[in-house]
């Protein structure tokens, strides 16, 4: 089955970028992930999902800085223009036809 | 716009079973492309899929939770529920309801579960 593997915080300024990582296990380098965003206090929100080709979708009302991207078992959130509402914990999540599997989310702080 | 709202008791004693059911508006369950999932979130923690259901009835758990785990399909109600028995401590969290897109998308909007005497 997929695991995925996030770091657990990063930090960027305000207005800046910042690429969070998301990882495959081996043998699954080549499986779709989706993001989802957790502000605090509340529930977790759709991002996108990026497929393994680096082709990413974006769920309804997802602001234009967030984007996706891949390269092999690794793949990619990217917000720009940060703003202090991006502060939140990110989830990466991935699937096969017996499971579902998150990440241990990454805490990203605006400065 | 399709909406989730889970509901249920807030508070369940240890050794007892924690029911939550999960409404859909703006969306059949009976849809075919659908699964629909329970996830959990214990305080300062992370995700935790506990299992998924289908319109047919079939349903897939989490191994770790399996033996206690049992989510059921209502397609005349449009909800889906959950029982988790033998709760202890380490089962007080906040429990979400998902569609399976097949990622999760969209969440209910989460309701705390607390397990004590």
């Amino acid at each position: 089955q997929p695991v995925v593997t996030q770091s657990s915080s990063a930090s960027a300024s305000l207005g800046s970028s910042v690429k969070l990582t998301c990882t495959l296990n081996s043998g699954h380098s080549n499986y779709a992930i989706a993001w989802h965003q957790q502000q605090p206090g509340k529930a977790p929100r759709y991002l996108m999902h990026v497929e393994g080709s680096g082709t990413y979708r974006k769920g309804s009302g997802v602001p234009d800085r967030f984007s996706g991207s891949s390269s092999g078992a690794d793949r990619y959130l990217t917000i720009s223009n940060l703003q202090s509402e991006d502060e939140s914990d990110y989830y990466c999540e991935s699937w096969d036809s017996n499971t579902r599997v998150f990440g241990g989310g990454t805490k990203l702080t605006v400065l | 716009q399709v909406q989730l709202q889970e509901s249920g008791p807030g508070l369940v004693k240890p050794s007892q079973t924690l029911s939550l059911t999960c409404t859909v508006s703006g969306d059949s369950i009976s849809g075919v492309s659908y699964y629909w999932s329970w996830i959990r979130q214990p305080a300062g923690k992370g995700l935790e899929w506990i299992g998924h259901t289908y319109v047919t009835g079939s349903t897939t758990y989490n191994p770790s939770l399996e033996s206690r785990v049992t989510i059921s399909i209502d397609p005349s109600k449009n909800q889906f529920s959950l029982k988790l028995s033998s709760v202890t401590a380490a089962d007080t969290a906040v429990y979400y309801c998902a569609r399976e897109v097949p990622w999760f998308d969209p969440w209910g909007q989460g309701t705390l579960v607390t397990v004590s005497s």
